[in-house]
């Protein structure tokens, strides 16, 4: 079946760095593809998404691009904050479906 | 301002017991969906509803029931054939048919056995 794959955290970084988080999945087909950010405490928040391939999807400074070749949607930015710290979450979902098929998150830490 | 509220913030179940969490939304969405989050396992999905009166199973509805008497809310029941109850949970809803747009979610309800 569907499965997201993302990188194992915790990730710790210095504010102004550059981030990644490697996202990859296995689908038969074209899913649409998102990252969601949950802030301590809270639920989770739409922080962007791609629904075809080469999309890119932007918001607050993140990206990603949406890579059917290697199918992977690595989120990016490039100079981190403190207040960027959170559990980052890709997820897939195919249109015609009301599923979200989630990664396990990866927890980010960004220090002074 | 439209959202959707998760009650309570902490709930705490003893052994036997069945306890209800809460969802209700005022983002006029036909679908409404329960998940569990679990350190490490990220999101598994409960059960989901498309319209009122209909919801169907998702990954881990064992041991767990819903009910979608109204539009605006969706109600969780943990009962106590749900052996493993502590995880966060968390309430979402979408438009119906735009399966490509986001999930709105609540902000969740920690549910602890004593």
């Amino acid at each position: 079946g569907d499965s997201v794959t993302q990188m194992e955290g915790p990730v710790t970084l210095s504010e102004e760095a550059f981030l990644t988080i490697n996202c990859t999945y296995t689908a038969t087909g074209y899913p649409s593809l998102f990252w969601y950010v949950q802030y301590p405490g809270e639920g989770l928040q739409l922080l962007l998404k791609a629904t075809k391939a080469d999309d890119k999807g932007s918001n607050k400074g993140f990206e990603a691009t949406y890579r059917k070749e290697t199918t992977s949607f690595h989120l990016e930015k490039g100079s981190v904050q403190v207040s960027d710290s959170a559990v980052y979450f890709c997820a897939l979902r195919w249109a015609g479906s009301y599923q979200l098929t989630f990664g396990k998150g990866t927890k980010l830490s960004v220090i002074p | 301002d439209g959202g959707i509220t998760q009650s309570p913030k902490y709930l705490f179940r003893k052994e036997g017991q069945n306890v209800t969490l809460s969802c209700e939304q005022n983002l006029n969405h036909d679908a409404m969906y329960w998940y569990r989050q679990d350190p490490g396992q990220g999101l598994r999905l409960i059960y989901y509803s498309q319209i009122v009166n209909d919801f169907q199973k998702g990954d881990i509805a064992e041991g767990y029931s819903v009910s979608r008497e109204k539009k605006e809310s969706f109600p969780l029941t943990v009962t106590s054939a749900q052996k493993n109850p502590t995880a966060f949970y968390l309430c979402a809803s979408s438009y119906r048919g735009e399966t490509t747009e986001k999930l709105f979610f609540g902000s969740g309800t920690q549910l602890s056995v004593l």
